[in-house]
């Protein structure tokens, strides 16, 4: 029953690799999103997306792009991975704007 | 620029020994405070939503208010069960794509 899932859960990858984290909600939401939680906790967002409006935070750098291929799927993918990218990216939705964000349990991107 | 701090960072009390967090903002027209609790290894759960001065939301052995400035999380008599990492969040009115802007969190820390 679970409402928002990420896959994987870990991802350990070397520098200058592309990966991609999956998300996905079975909660009929139109809005998701994606936040980056540094390892001082804080938890920052990404991107915001809502029926094929992409809403981008100004300091995210364009190695990462989400892709939507339906309203339920939100991926994310990233180029040419540094060390600073290492990270746990939480994907999230809400029904509504300016409604409660539903969060998946994040997936722990480590960069060797 | 929208900006949440949290007080204290962390928090240490005894099964029964009430408190309160707080979460102090900035923001350009508040649309909504949440708040939320984020266990280790998961992603934040929601709690509450404040949307104007002098509104409160309880819920359990919790109980949130709000002013023009801050927010107050209460604990009446915790339990260890309670022990988490409480995340506020603000939403602004002029928000574009429904993004929140989180706090640091506060680590609370209940001993039997």
């Amino acid at each position: 029953d679970t409402a928002v899932s990420q896959t994987p859960k870990y991802l350990v990858t070397q520098m200058g690799n592309d990966k991609s984290i999956k998300c996905e909600q079975n909660l009929g939401h139109d809005t998701m999103y994606w936040y980056k939680q540094d390892s001082k906790k804080f938890l920052k967002i990404m991107f915001s997306y809502n029926n094929k409006e992409l809403i981008i935070n100004e300091t995210v750098p364009n190695r990462f792009s989400p892709k939507s291929p339906d309203k339920a799927h939100l991926n994310l993918h990233i180029n040419s991975l540094e060390l600073g990218d290492s990270a746990v990216y939480f994907c999230a939705s809400s029904p509504l704007p300016y409604t409660p964000q539903h969060f998946g349990d994040g997936t722990r991107l480590s960069i060797l | 620029e929208d900006q949440v701090t949290q007080s204290p960072e962390a928090l240490r009390l005894q099964e029964g020994e009430s408190s309160s967090l707080n979460c102090s903002y900035t923001v350009s027209g508040l649309r909504g405070l949440f708040w939320y609790r984020q266990d280790p290894g998961k992603g934040p759960e929601f709690l509450f939503t404040l949307y104007s001065a002098g509104e409160e939301k309880e819920k359990e052995r919790l109980k949130a208010t709000l002013t023009k400035k801050e927010s107050f999380l209460h604990i009446t008599a915790p339990k260890p069960e309670d022990s988490a990492t409480y995340l506020c969040a603000v939403q602004a009115q002029d928000n574009a794509g429904n993004m929140l802007t989180f706090g640091g969190g506060t680590r609370l820390m209940v001993k039997p």
